[in-house]
C-alpha cells in the first residue's frame, strides 16, 4: 500500500449505531488530520494530530471522538450522528503541522439514516 | 477571518479551449497557496504550492501563478482527462488550511 489509505470506503448507519472510521499512511508522516466534506461547501477541518497529540479540534460535537495510537494511524469514532453528519470524511497527512503540503486518502463516504 | 474565493463556480470548455481558474484569499500573514483536483468520490490529488508573489510552477497542461493578491490556474489545451473539480487552499499563521469551494471543470471532446 501507498500514499494514504481509508477504510471503509462506503459507510450507512443508523442514528444509534457506534461505527469507525480507520486512516493509515504510508508516507513516513508526523501529522495527521481529519476533515469533511459537504456538497457544495468548502473542506471542513475536524481534527489536527502532530507527533500523535491533538493539536485542533475545530468545535467538533462530541458524537465524533477521534483516536490517534501512532503516527501512522487515525480513527475516527462514530455515535449517534445526525442525518446532517452525512458527507465524505477524508483523512490528510503531512510531514507535520507546520503548514507541509498535505496528502489525502480517498474517503469514507457517509450515509446516516 | 481569513478567506478564500474561487471563481468561476463551474466552467465548461471544450477540447483545446485554453482557459484560467482564479483563486482569491486574504493577503495578511499568507504562508503558502495550494492546488488541488479532486475527481468525484476521490480525496484531492496535490497538484501545486506557491509561497511568493511571481512563483510559477508548471505540471503537464497546468501552470499556477501567484499574486500578491489571487493565484491563477491556467490550463492550456485542456482534454476531457482533465475534467475534474480544482480546488484552492491557503495556510496562514496556524496548523489550517483553508480551502476554497472549487472550480468544477467540465472539458468535451
Amino acid at each position: 500500500e501507498t500514499g494514504v489509505t481509508q477504510t471503509p470506503r462506503h459507510l450507512v448507519m443508523g442514528m444509534t449505531n457506534k461505527k469507525s472510521l480507520k486512516c493509515e499512511q504510508h508516507l513516513g508522516h508526523n501529522a495527521m488530520y481529519w476533515y469533511k466534506q459537504s456538497a457544495k461547501k468548502p473542506l471542513e477541518l475536524m481534527f489536527v494530530y502532530n507527533f500523535k497529540e491533538q493539536t485542533e479540534n475545530n468545535s467538533v460535537p462530541s458524537r465524533f471522538s477521534p483516536e490517534c495510537p501512532n503516527s501512522s494511524h487515525l480513527f475516527l469514532h462514530l455515535h449517534t450522528l445526525q442525518p446532517e453528519d452525512s458527507a465524505l470524511y477524508l483523512c490528510a497527512s503531512s510531514q507535520d503541522a507546520d503548514q507541509e503540503t498535505q496528502y489525502f486518502g480517498p474517503g469514507t463516504r457517509l450515509l446516516v439514516l | 477571518e481569513d478567506q478564500v474565493t474561487q471563481s468561476p463556480e463551474a466552467l465548461r470548455l471544450q477540447e483545446g479551449e485554453s482557459s484560467s481558474l482564479n483563486c482569491s484569499y486574504t493577503v495578511s500573514g499568507l504562508r503558502g497557496l495550494f492546488w488541488y483536483r479532486q475527481d468525484p468520490g476521490k480525496g484531492p490529488e496535490f497538484l501545486f504550492t506557491l509561497y511568493s508573489a511571481g512563483e510559477e510552477k508548471e505540471k503537464e497542461r497546468l501552470k499556477a501563478t501567484l499574486t500578491k493578491k489571487e493565484s491563477f490556474l491556467h490550463i492550456t489545451a485542456p482534454k476531457p482527462e482533465d475534467s475534474a473539480t480544482y480546488l484552492c487552499a491557503a495556510s496562514y499563521n496556524t496548523d489550517k488550511l483553508i480551502f476554497g469551494t472549487g472550480t468544477r471543470l467540465q472539458v468535451f471532446p
